[in-house]
C-alpha cells in the first residue's frame, strides 16, 4: 500500500541554522513527490515538486529537496532558517502514468519551530 | 485574484444539521478535490472531480455528497452532521498530472 512517513513529528531549530526534514515513501511505481507548507490557520502552499529529471529540485523560499530512489526518500532542506519558516510541513506522493488519478497521499506532517 | 477560494471559512453547527461548503477556482484547472484534515493535522483525500465527473470517492460516509455544477466549482454537502465530522476541509484544484493548489480551508465545528 502507498504510504508516506515523516519520522519527525516536531523539530526545533535556531534561526540561521540549517534544516533537514525527512520524508520516506512506499510506492510501487515511479512517484510524483511534493512538499507543502501550512502556516497556522492557512491552506497548503506548494514548496517544490519532483516529477522527473534532476533529482535535486529547487523550490520557493530557499528550500530544496533531493529524491533518492534507492532510499525511497525525498528530504527537504534549507541552509539557513528564518523565523517566518515556522509552520507545518507535509510531504506527499502521487502516482505517475496511467495510475494517476490525482490522488495524493500525505505524510503526517512535521511541525517546525524556530528559536530566535 | 484568489486562486482557490472556499466559503465559509468557519462553520459552527449542531449535530444533526445539514451544511454545505463551497469551493471555486479561477485557475482554469480541470480537476478539483476535497480533503479532510483532522485534529492531528492528518490530511486525507475524500473526493475528486475531473471535468464535473467523479473520479475519486474514498471511503467516506454517504452523508457527504460532492456536487460539481461546472469545472470551476466543487461544493461539499454534509447531511446529519456528527461530532466526528469536526475538522478542517480543504478544497484543491489541479490540471491533470500536475501539482495541486489548495484553498484556505473551512473549519467545521459540530457541537
Amino acid at each position: 500500500a502507498q504510504s508516506v512517513t515523516q519520522p519527525d513529528i516536531h523539530i526545533t531549530v535556531s534561526e540561521g541554522a540549517s534544516l533537514e526534514l525527512r520524508c520516506n515513501y512506499s510506492y510501487g511505481a515511479t512517484p510524483y513527490l511534493f512538499w507543502y507548507v501550512q502556516s497556522p490557520g492557512q491552506g497548503l502552499q506548494l514548496l517544490l515538486k519532483y516529477f522527473s529529471g534532476d533529482t535535486l529540485v529547487q523550490g520557493i523560499k530557499g528550500f530544496e529537496a533531493e529524491f533518492k530512489r534507492s532510499q525511497s526518500s525525498f528530504n527537504l532542506r534549507k541552509p539557513s532558517v528564518h523565523w517566518s519558516d515556522a509552520a507545518e510541513y507535509f510531504c506527499a506522493v502521487g502516482a505517475q502514468g496511467s495510475s494517476n488519478t490525482g490522488k495524493l497521499i500525505f505524510g503526517q506532517g512535521t511541525t517546525l519551530q524556530v528559536k530566535p | 485574484d484568489t486562486a482557490v477560494s472556499q466559503t465559509p471559512k468557519y462553520l459552527v453547527t449542531q449535530m444533526g444539521n445539514d451544511k454545505s461548503i463551497k469551493c471555486e477556482q479561477n485557475l482554469g484547472h480541470d480537476t478539483m478535490y476535497w480533503y479532510k484534515q483532522d485534529s492531528k493535522k492528518f490530511l486525507k483525500i475524500m473526493f475528486s472531480y475531473n471535468n464535473k465527473e467523479l473520479i475519486i470517492n474514498e471511503t467516506v460516509p454517504n452523508r457527504f455528497s460532492p456536487k460539481s455544477p461546472d469545472k470551476a466549482h466543487l461544493n461539499l454537502h454534509i447531511n446529519s452532521l456528527e461530532l466526528g465530522d469536526s475538522a478542517v476541509y480543504f478544497c484543491a484544484s489541479s490540471q491533470v498530472l500536475t501539482e495541486q493548489y489548495f484553498g484556505p480551508g473551512t473549519r467545521l465545528t459540530v457541537t
